[in-house]
């Protein structure tokens, strides 16, 4: 079985560029998490998407948005990139909401803004 | 909102030898995770502990979440170069939204 993928694997941007991320989640799984890792701030969780529908959003500024297909495939797009918003982005799966079911992640995205 | 502070932040441990990462956290836990993860990579799911109490084994690894589901520990029996890498514990707040720990880096010398 496949698990999480997420492309393109490294991606580098200007400051005022907008970037879109891709990820394919873990056949059957339809609830799809996006989440920053940076040195200074560790893993924070951006939002959560289950049957196209943003279930769950954390504390990041509007530029940061997503969306859901009806494959469950998903994309999460970041406008207006800022220095600071270069970081490891992760992508997880899972069989639905709901916290018995784990979270499985991909490989990551790595964004550098210059 | 409920916070995650793993101990140690760092440790180096010679190949063999028994290890224990401890995450604390600052409300109880209903559900609590570890993760595995090398440098620039994602997280490879370890385990899920939900009720107090209950400890789960894969292969050398332990983990344990205590009566008062406050507190976790990840054991490590006879480590190996394979078991290097960032342990993170992450806990449920609210359908699928998970709060991590700050890591736990582990180093195993030969």
């Amino acid at each position: 079985k496949a698990g999480v993928t997420q492309t393109p694997r490294y991606l580098i941007k200007t400051r005022g560029q907008q970037v879109t991320l891709s990820c394919s989640p873990i056949s059957g799984h339809r609830s799809v998490s996006w989440y920053q890792q940076t040195p200074g701030q560790g893993l924070q969780f951006l939002f959560e998407y289950f049957s196209e529908t943003q279930r769950n959003k954390g504390n990041f500024p509007g530029r940061f948005s997503g969306r859901q297909f009806s494959n469950s495939r998903s994309e999460m797009n970041v406008s207006t990139l800022e220095l600071g918003d270069s970081a490891l982005y992760l992508c997880a799966s899972s069989l639905g909401p709901g916290s018995s079911q784990p979270q499985h992640f991909g490989d990551g995205t790595r964004l550098s803004i210059l | 909102s409920q916070e995650l502070e793993q101990s140690p932040q760092s440790l180096i441990v010679q190949e063999g030898k028994n290890l224990t990462i401890n995450c604390t956290s600052s409300k109880t836990l209903y559900g609590l995770y570890w993760y595995k993860q090398k440098y620039g990579e994602g997280l490879i799911f370890l385990m899920m502990l939900q009720k107090g109490g209950e400890e789960k084994s894969h292969e050398k690894i332990t983990a344990k979440l205590d009566e008062k589901k406050q507190q976790s520990s990840l054991h490590i029996t006879a480590s190996q170069p394979s078991h290097a890498g960032i342990y993170l514990c992450g806990a449920t707040q609210g359908a699928q939204k998970l709060v991590f720990g700050q890591g736990t880096r582990l180093t195993i010398n030969p």
